[in-house]
Order: structure tokens, then C-alpha cells, then sequence
């Protein structure tokens, strides 16, 4: 079956700049999550979803990224005003549950440059 | 907080020799262990995880890894490397309330040469 999917696969955005990345979670995957992944910081945890469960925003850099899911489905994450640091591969991921064992499936990733 | 360590950011074998990526973990309640393995430009492919059934997990493309709670270590193995071995492994954890949160070490990368 299908995977996770995300979109673009690359963007290139000015310094100030807002940013919209897009995911399809596999079909049924309630869970829902975005990582970054950059030279500096590694891999790590920005948000979750789960069902209609307010979501865990405690891997959040800022208060200029933001995300919404839509339906229970695709996800957006957002990024105001774009910093050069912000430059990085934002990962996103699903699974059938929250579980501490439940795999997650990743998507192929955004690659972001601020200039 | 979980936390994990990975022990050497690079390491190079040559085909057929034994893969050892080595990594540590921290945490104060039981742990979920996961390898990851990420070919260049691709996402993250799940090689095998522990969920506190078998200490000994065995994953795809031949490699296992033992969980030793003793030493907090979830080191990964392959007896002989291929070339197509290359690439970068994150080892992970997650704890059962933690929402599934995954916590990566800082990735190995893995050379195989002829």
C-alpha cells in the first residue's frame, strides 16, 4: 500500500519568508508526528496528533512553527517568518497508535534552505 | 527523558567483515529500542525494535541486536556487511506514556568498502 507521502520535496524560501510542508499519513494511521532533522540539532521531535486529541507541541523550536491536521489526515506544518536556522529536512511520520512500540513509518522528508 | 547515546559517528568495515553499531540508552522507566536505518535522500526504514519480549530481536537484511538491561546497551549486528549495508542507523527510544515521542542518537554512519 501506499506510504507516507510529503510535499514539496524540496523548497527554497527568502529569509522572512512563511513556508506551508504538507503530509498524507498512511490510510488509518491515527497517529500522526513531525521530526526535524538538521546538522546541528540531529533528529528530533517537533508535534504529534492523535485522533482528535489536542496535540503535543512540546518539541516546538518557536512560536513560528505551527500545525494543524485536517480530518484526522494530512497535516500541515507551518513556518513564519523563516530564519536561516530553520534550514533542515522536516520528517514526517505515522502509526497505528500511540503505544510506546507502535512503529512509525516515515515519510521520504522536506528538504527546507532558507536563504 | 529518555535519552540515547551512539558511539562512533562513522565506522568502516570491509564487505563480509562483522557490523557493530554500538548504543547506549538512558532512562528511567523501561524502554522501547528501535534501529533506524536512512539511505541518502530517503526517510527513515524501521530495521527491528524491542518491546520488551525477546531480548535478542532480529531484523530485516540479517541484522539483530540484543537488549542488556545491565549494561543499558541495544547495540546492532550483522555478521557479514554488503555493500548496500552503507548508510546512516539511528538507534531510538520510547517509553510507554511518552505518546510514542521517538528520542534518536546523533546517527552512525556506515562505510562498507571492498
Amino acid at each position: 500500500g501506499a506510504g507516507v507521502s510529503q510535499s514539496p520535496s524540496n523548497k527554497v524560501t527568502e529569509k522572512g519568508k512563511d513556508v506551508e510542508l504538507r503530509c498524507d499519513p498512511i490510510s488509518g494511521h491515527t497517529a500522526l508526528y513531525w521530526y526535524r532533522q538538521s546538522l546541528g540539532q540531529g533528529l528530533e521531535f517537533l508535534i504529534y496528533f492523535q485522533g482528535n486529541s489536542a496535540p503535543d507541541k512540546s518539541g516546538l523550536p518557536s512560536d513560528r512553527f505551527s500545525a494543524e491536521r485536517t480530518g484526522g489526515s494530512v497535516s500541515t506544518l507551518t513556518i513564519q517568518r523563516t530564519q536561516q536556522e530553520d534550514s533542515a529536512v522536516y520528517l514526517c511520520a505515522s502509526s497505528r497508535g500511540l503505544a510506546g512500540a507502535t512503529t512509525q513509518y516515515f515519510g521520504p522528508g522536506t528538504r527546507l534552505l532558507v536563504l | 527523558a529518555q535519552s540515547v547515546t551512539q558511539l562512533g559517528s562513522h565506522v568502516s568495515v570491509s564487505e563480509g567483515a562483522l557490523v557493530l553499531l554500538r548504543c547506549n540508552y538512558s532512562s528511567s522507566v523501561p524502554p522501547y529500542l528501535f534501529w533506524y536505518v536512512q539511505y541518502p535522500n530517503q526517510g527513515l526504514q524501521l530495521l527491528l525494535k524491542y518491546t520488551s519480549a525477546a531480548t535478542l530481536v532480529k531484523g530485516i537484511n540479517g541484522f539483530e541486536a540484543e537488549f542488556k538491561k545491565s549494561e543499558t546497551s541495544f547495540h546492532l549486528t550483522k555478521p557479514s556487511a554488503h555493500m548496500s549495508d552503507a548508510a546512516e542507523y539511528f538507534c531510538a527510544v520510547s517509553v510507554e506514556r511518552g505518546g510514542n515521542k521517538l528520542t534518536f542518537g546523533t546517527g552512525t554512519q556506515l562505510k562498507v568498502e571492498l
